[in-house]
């Protein structure tokens, strides 16, 4: 079955400093790859997506770069605040189950 | 709009029991999904509903998990005898089409011991 491997598990950044998540898939037809944010106690929650026709794509500070080719796409954040301390959860459309497969999830935190 | 929306938000149960856990998408979400977060590890997809219908429940664990989405609006997942192993965060989300944003409940927190 579909597979995606997230890395690094637990990040930790000073505030100001970029964070950059990354993701591997290995299903070659997967064409949607969203990014969820979950903060504590919280509900996972889409912050950014990208579809397979682009290769990247930006929203103020979060940007999603895609390789299709290698199979691999992540999140960048830049100039991190506090507040973006959560877990960051990668995930891609299973095209067979039609349903998210998601990472392991990683573990952000912004030092003040 | 009221999001997916979930009950209980914690359940703390003994090994054997049963527990029910329910969900109510948003209104119009032909599909809804179960997910299961074991400690410190993924998301993982337990089954999805067309409507009232299971598309996929390949990732169901076992027998004693048992899901209904009868009339096709809100869902249960039931587990039934529960086992330690079951503990985890259970969530579920909708989604209009199976292309766009899958939204997420709050998730129902099960502790078995």
């Amino acid at each position: 079955g579909e597979n995606v491997e997230q890395h690094p598990s637990t990040l930790s950044v000073q505030e100001g400093d970029s964070a950059v998540i990354k993701c591997t898939y290995s299903d070659s037809a997967s064409n949607y790859f969203p990014w969820y944010k979950q903060e504590l106690g919280k509900r996972p929650q889409l912050i950014i997506d990208i579809r397979s026709n682009v290769g990247e794509k930006k929203d103020q500070r979060i940007a999603v770069t895609l390789n299709k080719t290698a199979k691999h796409f992540s999140l960048h954040i830049t100039e991190t605040q506090p507040e973006d301390s959560a877990v960051y959860f990668c995930a891609d459309l299973d095209t067979g189950r039609r349903a998210l497969t998601f990472g392991s999830g990683t573990r952000l935190q912004v030092q003040p | 709009e009221a999001g997916v929306t979930q009950f209980p938000s914690h359940s703390v149960i003994e090994k054997g029991q049963t527990v029910t856990l329910r969900c109510d998408p948003i209104s119009g979400h032909d599909n809804l999904y179960w997910y299961r977060r074991v400690m410190g590890k993924e998301i993982k997809f337990l089954l999805h509903f067309v409507k009232e219908s299971k598309q996929d429940e390949s990732g169901m664990p076992n027998n004693r998990f048992l899901a209904e989405r009868t009339g096709g609006t809100y869902s249960t997942l039931k587990v039934q005898p529960a086992e330690l192993e079951d503990s985890g965060v259970y969530f579920c989300a909708s989604s209009q089409d199976t292309r766009t944003e899958a939204f997420f409940g709050q998730g129902t927190r099960l502790t078995v011991v």
